[in-house]
């Protein structure tokens, strides 16, 4: 158990709708992370929070959207989903940029 | 353009067997290294990292990684592989400088360990 907590562990949605995935960091962690992990882009990097600031963004699309807040949780909106968005979302935590990250059980968000 | 390659896709050892996973990466500058391993429908546990100092590093489950900054590698080794070891195993790479640092990862080793 790495300390960050996802929820929920499965989601399954139809196209168009919007979602919200939620992630606690470990204890005392200010930067959180969002990868995505999909069969035909293996593990990309979303979008990094660092103490309620955007520090940096991946290939996030714009129908994306994130934000960290006051006590350190974080949530990832999806909207106008596709078929395409299936795939594990991972929510990571570390103490700062400069510290290794500790991954969540993830996300595994279906789109029928 | 800044990558990392896990040149195999999928390795076979037998129970008791030594292993390495081969990772290289291409950046400007060496980065902070890492190895995670995923098993079937988990997250991704930290095995082991380097950021500076001693280029071999001790990880957890008997693991250890060997930073060669004149080949861009940072291979993976287990002296005896044990059946639970079996999943996926991905060397990932964090720029050295910035604030910012998003993991970079490689395309995965999936290891199966026969009896």
């Amino acid at each position: 158990d790495s300390g960050v907590t996802q929820t929920p562990k499965h989601l399954i949605t139809a196209t168009g709708q919007r979602v919200t995935l939620r992630c606690s960091p470990r204890s005392g962690d200010l930067s959180v992370y969002w990868y995505q992990q999909s069969l035909d882009q293996g593990l990309q990097f979303l979008i990094q929070y660092y103490n309620g600031e955007e520090r940096a963004k991946g290939n996030i699309l714009e129908r994306f959207s994130a934000q960290q807040f006051p006590d350190l949780h974080s949530e990832l909106n999806l909207s106008s989903l596709e078929l395409g968005d299936s795939a594990l979302y991972f929510c990571a935590s570390s103490l700062s940029p400069k510290y290794e990250q500790y991954f969540g059980p993830g996300t595994r968000l279906t789109v029928t | 353009a800044q990558s990392v390659t896990q040149p195999d896709i999928h390795i076979t050892v037998s129970e008791g067997a030594s292993l390495e996973l081969r990772c290289n990466y291409s950046y400007g500058a060496t980065p902070y290294l890492f190895w995670y391993v995923q098993s079937p429908g988990q997250g991704l546990q930290l095995l082991l990292k380097y950021f500076s100092g001693d280029t071999l590093v001790q990880g957890i489950k008997g693991f250890e990684a060997e930073f060669k900054r004149s080949q861009s590698s940072f291979n993976l080794r287990k002296p005896s592989v044990h059946w639970s070891d079996a999943a996926e195993y991905f060397c990932a790479v964090v720029p050295y400088t910035g604030t910012a640092s998003k993991l970079t990862f490689g395309t995965g080793t999936r290891l199966q360990v026969t009896l």
